[in-house]
């Protein structure tokens, strides 16, 4: 069974660089019809998405974050990682890596989170 | 950007009763739109996907409808475990968004 847990600080200063990586157990983070996901929510609000990596390298971030994001997969440690530079308070939120997945037959062209890591929770404080 | 919002914001309700939850996008996203169930300290769980169909161990007292703009989540029984704050999210096009949230409280 595939799962997934985040790690990395969780204490960032402002302006310096958040980095963030989710470990894949129990399956390939290579292998499928997948893309991986960043998706964050800070306190008391909604879930925000970061952006996304497919199996295929390429990737796609939220216009929003897009000049401060970095997403890659490391194949050899089966591992997702973020990077999300200069950064705010308004950084700060709890930060889930998600498993995107294209459905088959009469679902075939829909995407969905399937999967989820419990997430991780970054404060951005001096 | 598609925006989602979801109504009501909050709710309570008593064991057994039925619960629905409404999303409307602003233009249409056709199907494609997910249900996920949030509890503190716990993975988001999909409950369901492409507006209507149920994922793999998700309880039947859960079920979802519409297409277009307008789509609702329904839990036909409520039981003390749906605690929870429940999202919908489009993924008809990038970026993909969710809606508020909607936090459902046990009477």
């Amino acid at each position: 069974q595939v799962q997934l847990q985040e790690s990395g600080p969780g204490l960032v200063k402002p302006s310096q660089t958040l980095s963030l990586t989710c470990s894949v157990s129990g399956g390939s983070i290579s292998s499928g019809t997948y893309s991986w996901n960043w998706i964050r929510q800070p306190a008391g609000k909604g879930l925000e998405w970061i952006g996304r990596i497919y199996t295929s390298g390429s990737t796609n971030y939220n216009p929003s974050l897009k000049s401060r994001v970095t997403i890659s997969v490391d194949t050899s440690k089966n591992q997702l990682s973020l990077k999300l530079t200069s950064v705010a308070a308004a950084d700060t939120a709890v930060y889930y890596c998600a498993r995107d997945v294209r459905g088959s037959g009469t679902y075939y062209g829909f995407w969905y989170f399937d999967l989820w890591g419990r997430g991780t929770l970054v404060t951005v404080s001096s | 950007d598609i925006q989602m919002t979801q109504s009501p914001s909050s709710l309570s309700a008593s064991v057994g009763d039925r619960v629905t939850i409404t999303c409307r996008a602003s233009q249409s996203i056709s199907r494609y739109l997910n249900w996920f169930q949030l509890k503190p300290g716990k993975a988001p769980k999909l409950l369901i996907y492409a507006a209507s169909s149920l994922q793999s161990g998700v309880p039947s007292r859960f079920s979802g409808s519409g297409s277009g703009t307008d789509f609702t989540l329904t839990i036909s029984s409520l039981q003390p475990e749906d605690s929870a704050t429940y999202y919908c999210q489009q993924s008809n096009s990038s970026p993909l968004t969710f809606g508020g949230g909607t936090k459902v409280e046990i009477k």
